[in-house]
């Protein structure tokens, strides 16, 4: 079984809707992260969270909210989605403990905005 | 503004050819990683430098510190080799931001 993963891979919406991505992790670690993916763009980070009481905008987050229900869950929200916010979704994890904080990404959520 | 340039952003080679990627960065840095995508959109991390050289299989990552400069060299490249490879950074001001490169990506030709 994969150690991260997101629901749903693909998902296909209107503008206007309320889309919630979910990822969860069996790694065990404390760090995760949320980042889009466009044509063109490197990876850019909306969100990340170094344990559950712990909750940080990145670079993008206007338009994003997210939730840590748990260590090995956290969730993106877009309130009310537009089709500028149609791009690749990761999550990640990394362990806190190990130097150089390697990331380990999920399979990716394609979300298309109509 | 870009903090960390990848290059080439496109490169097409024979199997069994040398290849090279570059990347610059502009920040300082805690670690380099070399993440590989594959066409699927998977994305895995092949290595985390923070100095020196790396080695596992036939893919070598080096990096000098001074120069902020990291290669991924590929020896004796194979059709399977063929996805995007991205540099990211993390950076040490901000603790833990990371910066991703734009990726290069590659297709080895049988």
């Amino acid at each position: 079984d994969a150690d991260v993963t997101q629901t749903p891979r693909n998902r296909i919406t209107k503008t206007g809707k309320r889309i919630m991505l979910e990822c969860s992790q069996t790694k065990g670690h404390d760090r995760m992260y949320w980042y889009r993916q466009d044509p063109g763009l490197g990876l850019r980070l909306i969100y990340y969270s170094f344990d559950v009481k712990d909750i940080n905008k990145g670079e993008i987050s206007d338009g994003y909210s997210v939730s840590r229900q748990a260590q090995a869950k956290f969730s993106l929200s877009l309130e009310s989605a537009i089709p500028n916010q149609t791009a690749l979704y990761f999550c990640a994890t990394s362990d806190a403990g190990r130097p150089g904080d390697t990331q380990y990404f999920g399979p990716g959520t394609r979300l298309t905005v109509l | 503004k870009n903090e960390v340039e990848q290059s080439p952003q496109n490169l097409t080679a024979q199997e069994g050819e040398f290849i090279t990627i570059n990347c610059s960065y502009s920040v300082g840095i805690s670690a380099l990683h070399w993440l590989q995508q594959h066409p699927g959109g998977g994305i895995v991390s092949l290595f985390m430098l923070s100095s020196g050289k790396k080695k596992h299989g036939r893919l070598i990552a080096t990096i000098n510190i001074q120069e902020k400069h990291s290669s991924l060299h590929i020896t004796a490249s194979h059709p399977r080799d063929s996805a995007v490879y991205i540099c990211a950074v993390r950076e040490i001001n901000t603790g833990n931001q990371f910066y991703f490169g734009t990726g290069t990506s590659l297709t080895v030709i049988p």
